[in-house]
């Protein structure tokens, strides 16, 4: 069964230092999605992307977070300066448009 | 006010018991409804979608109440292996969805 690839599965980082989250979806996949969950809390929403744009974002996702998708293939988020509250699991999703999004495996970002 | 509100649990079951979990959405626009499971740090798993002539998938049943803005799920003759916590998902509006907190199910030998 395709996969959602999702690099690394875990990072470390000291405060204020950029990180960049990397995803490999699914080719036919039409949407592209950042979500996040912090430990113990539900999943929420950073970010959709479609046609090499982004076409919604939450709250959460301010001026630190910026997303691309350079080379048709990979899927990234970048946090320009990594606070601690961002330490969480991020997961990339991808959506064929019908329904049913499958997520990556996600990784787990620690920021210290 | 919570998009997407579920009673957190835990439930413990033993094997083979059957076990139903709630949950209820506050945008009457909703369009799309699911559940999802969850294991301890993974990623979330499509489950089911649920319409609302309500489904059934195996021992899994799904059912939409649109009128009252409430979703459920059934699980029947419970296996070791549905520990987990389920997710209620709805998707309102753009692509995006908005999750419940989760369920959390423990099937006990």
């Amino acid at each position: 069964e395709p996969e959602v690839t999702q690099t690394p599965s875990h990072q470390v980082t000291q405060m204020g230092q950029e990180v960049i989250l990397r995803c490999v979806p699914i080719s036919n996949h039409l949407y592209f999605y950042w979500y996040r969950q912090i430990l113990g809390q539900k999943v929420e929403f950073l970010v959709s992307f479609y046609n090499n744009e982004i076409s919604e974002k939450s709250e959460i996702f301010d001026d630190q977070f910026s997303v691309e998708r350079p080379d048709g293939s990979n899927f990234t988020l970048k946090i320009r300066s990594t606070k601690l509250e961002d330490s969480a699991m991020y997961f990339c999703a991808g959506d064929p448009g019908v329904y049913g999004y499958t997520f990556g495996s996600g990784t787990r970002l620690t920021v210290v | 006010r919570k998009e997407v509100e579920q009673d957190p649990g835990p439930f413990n079951v033993p094997e083979g018991a059957t076990v139903a979990f709630n949950c209820t959405y506050s945008n009457s626009a909703s369009q799309s409804f699911f559940w999802y499971r969850q294991d301890c740090r993974k990623e979330p798993k499509l489950l089911m979608s649920v319409y609302s002539s309500g489904n059934e998938d195996g021992r899994f049943t799904a059912q939409l109440n649109r009128a009252s803005q409430y979703i459920s799920l059934l699980i029947r003759d419970s296996k070791l292996s549905d520990s987990a916590t389920y997710l209620c998902v709805v998707r309102t509006g753009a692509n995006n969805l908005f999750f419940g907190t989760g369920t959390r199910l423990t099937v006990i030998p």
